[in-house]
């Protein structure tokens, strides 16, 4: 069992929908959970950043971890096709330790 | 733009070979990280170093090392080189940002072997 599991899509939506992305993951030890966007042919780029269990709303995006269930959400409201990207999830130990990535959700939003 | 620069960007080599990767960190961040991100694999921890020591390894080769120099910058290193390697290189530093330690990421280098 992969340490991160998250599904891979793709996943393709009407501009306006709601997207749903999430992931699970077998390490009780992390602390830390991020979403990454990463745009074709660009490096990651941080979204949302949550410590330990709760919500975490900025903007059209909102991140959820549950802890007690290993899982982990990101929604995004009134999707544009600007949205059109790979979203990575991601969590680690501490701060300053390495990253474990899940393998991405390639999302396309269609006008 | 994350402040984390990379080169070259691409890279075409052949089998065998060597090549060097740089990466510079964003203006204050002591840590670099490097990770490999390949289709089958997804983005994978290589290497850590902190201010010039090496602070954890992943899942790098023997055929693979780093390093961080005074000035901060690092270099990833790719000996005898196989098909197996072609994949994307990052390099992300991390620094405290709003009272959160957070990883920017570089553009990356493709590398193709040949």
């Amino acid at each position: 069992q992969k340490e991160v599991e998250q599904d891979p899509g793709p996943l393709s939506v009407p501009e306006g929908a709601i997207v749903s992305l999430n992931c699970t993951y077998s390490n009780s030890a992390f602390q830390y959970f991020m979403w990454y966007r990463q745009y074709s042919r660009k490096g990651p780029e941080l979204l949302m950043y949550t410590y330990s269990s709760g919500n975490k709303e900025d903007g059209r995006f909102t991140a959820q971890v549950d802890k007690s269930s290993k899982y982990i959400s990101l929604f995004i409201r009134d999707s544009q096709p600007s949205d059109s990207a790979t979203y990575l999830c991601a969590m680690t130990l501490s701060g300053n330790t390495p990253l474990v990535f899940g393998k991405g959700t390639r999302l396309s939003v269609i006008a | 733009d994350s402040g984390v620069t990379q080169t070259p960007k691409h890279l075409i080599t052949a089998t065998g070979q060597r090549v060097t990767l740089r990466c510079s960190p964003r203006s204050g961040d002591l840590s670099v990280y490097w990770y490999q991100q390949s289709l089958d694999q997804g983005l994978q921890f290589l290497i850590q170093y902190y201010n010039g020591e090496e602070r954890a390894k992943g899942n790098i080769l023997e055929r693979f090392s780093a390093q961080q120099f005074p000035d901060l910058h690092s270099e990833l290193n790719l000996s005898s080189l196989e098909l197996g390697d072609s994949a994307l290189y990052f390099c992300a530093s991390s620094g405290t940002t709003g009272g959160k330690e957070t990883q920017y990421f570089g553009p990356g280098t493709r590398l193709l072997v040949l």
